[in-house]
Formats: C-alpha cells, sequence, structure tokens
C-alpha cells in the first residue's frame, strides 16, 4: 500500500507557542489530503481538508486562524497549531487521498502535548 | 448525510474464538465501505474494502467482511482471533472523497 508520513510524531510545546506537523505522500501525489484530531478512546474527528494549491476546507467548529493548513505540493500538507494551549493536546492524524483508487493512506500520527 | 454506528463499544473474547464486529451505515448511494484497524498510538491500517461486485471480501491477516445491502450492514469477522487481534476497528464510509467513520469497538483478546 500507499505510505505517508508524519513529522514530527510526538511533540511537547509550552501554552502560547506554535507547532507544525507535516504530512507527506512518498510514493504517490495526492490533491486532496485530510487533518483529523483523535481524542482518547474515541473516533476520528475531521477538521479539514486540504487541497493543494487552494485553501483548505474546515469542518464546523474548528478554528482556521488556529489551526493552519498548507498544502504547497502535491506531496505535502503541513498543520500549524498556533498559540497552542492545553486543551489542543491530542493526537492528530494526516491522509492522504488517491483518486486512482478512491482510498485514504493515513499517517502515522503525532501526539501533541501542550504544558 | 451518511453516518455509520458501529453498535459495539468494547467486544471480548477468547483467543482462537471466532469474531463478529458489527457496522451499520446510512447512505442514499452505493457505499464504498473499509474496516480499519489502529493499535494504541498508531494510525490506521486498512485491513479491506468493499466498492461493488462480490458481497464477501477478504482482507489482510484473516479478516473478511460481509456487505448486506439488505440490512445496511458491513460486518467484519475472523474465524479465529489472535492475542495479537487486540486493537480498536473502525468502519467507515466513503461519501465523495471523505470517510465517515463510527465510533469504534475495541476489541480486547483473552488468554
Amino acid at each position: 500500500g500507499a505510505v505517508v508520513s508524519q513529522h514530527p510524531s510526538w511533540v511537547i510545546c509550552k501554552s502560547g507557542t506554535s507547532v507544525k506537523i507535516e504530512c507527506r505522500s512518498l510514493d504517490f501525489q495526492a490533491t486532496t489530503m485530510f487533518w483529523y484530531r483523535q481524542f482518547p478512546k474515541q473516533s476520528l474527528m475531521l477538521m479539514a481538508t486540504s487541497n493543494e494549491g487552494s485553501k483548505a476546507t474546515y469542518e464546523q467548529g474548528v478554528e482556521k486562524d488556529k489551526f493552519l493548513i498548507n498544502h504547497a505540493s502535491l506531496t505535502l500538507s503541513t498543520l500549524t497549531v498556533t498559540s497552542a494551549h492545553p486543551e489542543d493536546s491530542s493526537f492528530y492524524i494526516c491522509s492522504a487521498y488517491r483518486d486512482s483508487n478512491y482510498e485514504q493512506y493515513f499517517g502515522p500520527g503525532t501526539r501533541l502535548t501542550v504544558t | 448525510a451518511q453516518s455509520v454506528t458501529q453498535p459495539d463499544i468494547h467486544i471480548t473474547v477468547s483467543e482462537g474464538a471466532s469474531l463478529e464486529l458489527r457496522c451499520n451505515y446510512s447512505y442514499g448511494a452505493t457505499p464504498y465501505l473499509f474496516w480499519y484497524v489502529q493499535s494504541p498510538g498508531q494510525g490506521l491500517q486498512l485491513l479491506l474494502k468493499y466498492f461493488s461486485g462480490d458481497t464477501l471480501v477478504q482482507g489482510i491477516k484473516g479478516f473478511e467482511a460481509e456487505f448486506k445491502r439488505s440490512q445496511s450492514s458491513f460486518n467484519l469477522r475472523k474465524p479465529s482471533v489472535h492475542w495479537s487481534d487486540a486493537a480498536e476497528y473502525f468502519c467507515a464510509l466513503n461519501a465523495g472523497n471523505m470517510l465517515t467513520f463510527g465510533g469504534g469497538t475495541r476489541l480486547m483478546v483473552k488468554p
């Protein structure tokens, strides 16, 4: 199957700072990538759809000024959590959508802890 | 709007026993359905998918699932569970290019 990487796999930051998470599609080009958030023992919650070369589409209730998404190339999308607070601590997972087989390929996730 | 329901939050089975995880969906068109597995602190791994054709689909790790349109179900099965199967399982439906996930079922395996 296709490979999607995320970096970093875990990060600890202080409250008020910003953190950038990278999502890379390693062996196919993805015009669409997705960012999810997962709380402990819960399902994945879609945060936003990242489209290459255009603005991301955010789900209702997700602050676009807090969670900045950039999809500058067909293999890279970034999520920046700005002015992070402890309540932003979570597991963030990205996926890349491959049009040819209608599948999303998931990254391994990034554990963010804000102290 | 589409939805996916996994009625069982937790399931415990003995190693070697058979397993069935339930998934029901609601969607106005022909669904593309997926089962994913997630180990703690990890991303999602695709077990199997249904797009069309044969309603019984085979996946990795000995899993299979059966699509039943009349029951709006896509239940996951395995004839003999191994301790390494303990994980969280998610059923998902593809609408357009977006996935709608069920709430997940946590599988625990007794020795």
